[in-house]
């Protein structure tokens, strides 16, 4: 079965740190641009960043240029969000999302199920 | 960056009946790289259609998208009791991915 399983979400404190990781299994990871997508409390979707399959294209949303580090290991089917400089904001379920190529320019086919981070003193 | 704005922000139907959902984009939306997704309470995002008018696997043909440019439309018909959810458009045509901000389609 194709799935992705995020991980790592949690409290922390306004100007923290914390790492997301989401593994792949049931298809071939290394073939497939990798994005993370977050969703606020009651509120819409927000596309937060994108990693092409061989890490060699990267893209932020502006709300976390800067912050936010994207990345991916092939070797161990992972991607992984870097989250520093946390604020009230940041505030969300992080989804990781596949697209169906190892190129960027597609919709997103599968979704991880959601790890909730909480950013509050 | 293109600003996706869905419309209306709530539909009230009845099961059987149709609903014509749109996303209307500030710029137009290149090769058509419109995506619908539907998302129920609890749960992460699907995808419905690609390609503004491709249907994802297993999307039954009750669902399908039509429109080009910068005004989309997602129409489902014969309303299912598990078709009634919040449905997203998103633009992939380049970063960054903006989302519209949803439709809640709703039980009358």
């Amino acid at each position: 079965e194709v799935q992705l399983v995020e991980s790592g979400g949690g409290l922390v404190k306004p100007g923290g740190s914390l790492r997301l990781s989401c593994a792949g299994a049931g298809f071939t990871f290394s073939r497939n641009s990798m994005n993370w997508v977050r969703q606020a409390p009651g509120k819409g979707l927000e596309w937060v960043s994108s990693i092409s399959s061989s890490s060699i294209y990267i893209y932020y949303a502006d709300s976390v240029k800067g912050r936010f580090t994207i990345s991916r290991d092939n070797a161990k089917n992972s991607l992984y969000l870097q989250m520093n400089s946390l604020r009230a904001e940041d505030t969300a379920v992080y989804y990781c999302a596949r697209v169906p190529t190892g190129w960027l320019g597609d919709a997103f086919d599968i979704w991880g199920q959601g790890t909730m981070v909480t950013v509050s003193s | 960056e293109i600003v996706l704005t869905q419309s209306p922000g709530t539909l009230s139907l009845s099961p059987g009946e149709s609903a014509t959902l749109s996303c209307r984009a500030s710029q137009s939306v290149s090769s058509n790289y419109l995506a619908w997704y539907q998302q129920k309470p609890g749960q992460a995002p699907s995808l419905l259609i690609y390609g503004a008018s491709t249907r994802a696997t297993g999307i039954p043909d009750r669902f399908s998208g039509s429109g080009s440019g910068t005004d989309f439309t997602l129409t489902i018909s014969r309303l299912e009791p598990e078709d009634f959810a919040v449905y997203y458009c998103q633009q992939y045509g380049g970063p960054p991915y903006t989302f519209g901000q949803g439709t809640k389609l709703e039980i009358k």
